[in-house]
């Protein structure tokens, strides 16, 4: 049973064009993010949903917009990529109860390995 | 300063060899400690929640110190398939929406040798 999945796990395009990344989670959990992990393995949130609204918006351009329908789902979808943009994104997804203190364990999908060429 | 920093390594250690790996990171602030795990071209997995008290699972044992803003995980008796990097995970604080958000270190390389 996959807890977080990805679609698709490996996308190789060219410079300029435009392309969604899919997630989905069927955990039941409230809250979803994307992370970008680049060539030296560093991980950094990029956006988080809670329930299908934005919580976390880092500094990302806005070449990049994630769409959640609904809590289960947030897709990403990239405008005019760039030779930047090749790196590994991950979906993951964790509770997110009313009290403050959580475990925020979070789980992630396997990743989509993205190449701009 | 980075939030969270990490030893990037390598450790190439025998196996059977005790190893520690530690993290300090910036925000006092922070209430939620983690270790997480990352194979080669895999996902991050959780391998343990970090408490004030220490804790161990198995062959693990994590360790926090508050004052000194410093996380430590010590692998004892490892094992070939404890091969992976090692990710430092600290969240932002309690405040707002941010409270969920985690950050992680740059990772630390393993590799256990036979």
């Amino acid at each position: 049973d996959t807890a977080v999945s990805q679609t698709p796990k490996y996308l190789v395009t060219q410079m300029g064009n435009d392309k969604s990344i899919k997630c989905e989670q069927n955990l039941g959990h409230d809250t979803m993010y994307w992370y970008k992990q680049d060539s030296k393995k560093f991980l950094k949130i990029m956006f988080s949903y809670n329930n299908k609204e934005l919580i976390i918006n880092e500094t990302v351009p806005n070449r990049f917009s994630p769409k959640s329908p609904d809590k289960a789902h947030l897709n990403l979808h990239i405008n005019s990529l760039e030779l930047g943009d090749s790196a590994v994104y991950f979906c993951a997804s964790s509770q997110f109860p009313g009290a403050l203190i959580s475990t925020d364990t979070q789980y992630f999908g396997p990743g989509t390995r993205l190449t701009v060429l | 300063r980075k939030e969270v920093e990490q030893d990037p390594g390598p450790f190439n250690v025998p196996e059977g060899a005790t190893v520690a790996f530690n993290c300090t990171y910036s925000n006092s602030a922070s209430q939620s400690f983690f270790w997480y795990r990352q194979d080669c071209r895999k996902e991050p997995k959780l391998l343990m929640s970090v408490y004030s008290s220490g804790n161990e699972d198995g062959r693990f044992t994590a360790q926090l110190n508050r004052a000194s803003q410093y996380i430590s995980l010590l692998i004892r008796d490892s094992k070939l398939s404890d091969s992976a990097t090692y990710l430092c995970v600290v969240n932002k604080g309690i405040s707002s929406g941010s409270a969920r958000q985690l950050t992680f270190g740059s990772g630390t390389q393993l590799t256990v040798l036979p």
